[in-house]
Order: C-alpha cells, then sequence, then structure tokens
C-alpha cells in the first residue's frame, strides 16, 4: 500500500508559471524527501525534509512539510520545458523502519 | 564516480520463465533497494539488501527473490514469470539504507512478459 499519496495526478502549465504538487501521507515520519523521473527512466532525488523542518529551499524549488496535516507540498517556480516529469514523495515509516515508500507521483507537463 | 548500473536494459520473455536482472551499485555503497513500477501500482518497494543481509522485504509472493555479493552487487530473480509481472524494475543505492539518506536510482530494467 502507498504511505504517500500525491494531488493532482497530472498537471498541465505554460512555462514560466509555478507549479505546487502535494503530497499526503498516513503514518508519522522522520523525513520526506521528493524525487523526479524522466519518462521511463530511474527517480532523481530533489530534497530531503526532516520532520523537525518545516521549509527548505533548493534553487528554484520550496518545499514544505506540515506534520500536523501530514502533508508536503513541492513548488517549482519559474517552470521549464525541461521539468517534464513524474514526482514523487518518499517516507519513511518513522523510527526504527528505514523502508522508503513512494507515492502515486504526479506528472507535470511545461507547455512552452 | 559512475551511477547505479542496471543489466539489462529492456528484458522480454514469455510466461512460467524466470529472469534475473542485475544491479551495480555506485561505489561505496552498501545497500541496493529494488522497486517494482507499473503505471496502475506505481513504485512498489521489493526488499533492500545491506552488506549481503535483507534487511527489508516488500508484500511480494515468494517468487520474487534476491541477493547481495560481497561488492555489493545485487540480483533479484523472478521465477514463474506472470503477465502481471510486466514492470520497471528500478534499484536504488546508499551508503547505509537509512531514511535519512538519498537515493541513487540506476535506468531500471523493463521486464515484458508475454
Amino acid at each position: 500500500s502507498q504511505q504517500g499519496e500525491e494531488d493532482p495526478q497530472a498537471l498541465s502549465i505554460q512555462e514560466g508559471e509555478n507549479a505546487t504538487m502535494n503530497c499526503s501521507y498516513k503514518t508519522s515520519i522522520n523525513n520526506l524527501q521528493w524525487y523526479r523521473q524522466n519518462s521511463g527512466r530511474g527517480l532523481v532525488h530533489l530534497i530531503l525534509i526532516r520532520s523537525n523542518e518545516r521549509e527548505k529551499h533548493s534553487g528554484r524549488l520550496r518545499v514544505t512539510l506540515d506534520t500536523s496535516k501530514k502533508s508536503s507540498s513541492l513548488l517549482i517556480t519559474a517552470s521549464r520545458a525541461a521539468d517534464t516529469a513524474s514526482y514523487f514523495c518518499a517516507t519513511d515509516a518513522g523510527f526504527g523502519n528505514e523502508k522508503l515508500t513512494f507515492g502515486t507521483g504526479t506528472r507535470l507537463t511545461i507547455i512552452p | 564516480k559512475a551511477g547505479v548500473t542496471q543489466t539489462p536494459r529492456y528484458l522480454i520473455k514469455t510466461r512460467g520463465q524466470q529472469v534475473t536482472l542485475s544491479c551495480s551499485p555506485i561505489s561505496g555503497h552498501r545497500s541496493v533497494s529494488w522497486y517494482q513500477q507499473t503505471p496502475g501500482q506505481g513504485l512498489q518497494f521489493l526488499f533492500e539488501y545491506f552488506s549481503e543481509t535483507q534487511r527489508n522485504k516488500g508484500n511480494f509472493p515468494g517468487r520474487f527473490s534476491g541477493r547481495q555479493f560481497s561488492n555489493s552487487r545485487s540480483e533479484m530473480n523472478v521465477s514463474t514469470l506472470e503477465l502481471g509481472d510486466s514492470a520497471l524494475y528500478l534499484c536504488a543505492s546508499s551508503l547505509f539504507g537509512t531514511a535519512n539518506e538519498k537515493l541513487f536510482f540506476g535506468s531500471g530494467t523493463q521486464l515484458s512478459v508475454l
């Protein structure tokens, strides 16, 4: 079963606009990570946020985490055609269980 | 540093056959995890190996097995293939396999079962 669920399942925006994706999870976590996957390829790590952090930035990426709502969001600012990909959140299952569980992903399409 | 290497890239098998997939992690990484990715189910965790020992296992039947060698390279085996086993199989490596580490993924093996 999925620990994380991304929303929306698919998103299409114009190049230059901002894209926001959300992830909800079910159980307490220690860390949450976001990954990107280009079509049919392996996943690439984007950012990790710990449970005691509320916001983290990396370049054009901004991730927020709300542990009270068990949710996270990924914001990509000033989108580019190269950002077209699927985005996944991944969570652990809390202390003592290091296994990472991935959500179902958001398919992002940037329209030039 | 070379990335995670998975071989073969594509594989076509028929029902009932068995298949072995290979994964070479990044040099120095001792943890290797395997995932199955299908359009309907997303990424499903198969198992994780660390220093030749299976530490975690997902909810897959016994037809799915794996092992890790002393050089950290890993293989997974699927016996008695079923149509539903058609998927992209991804392996990922990290130094210690802890949840606060990022995973480095290979490009995957696309398995088609006919």
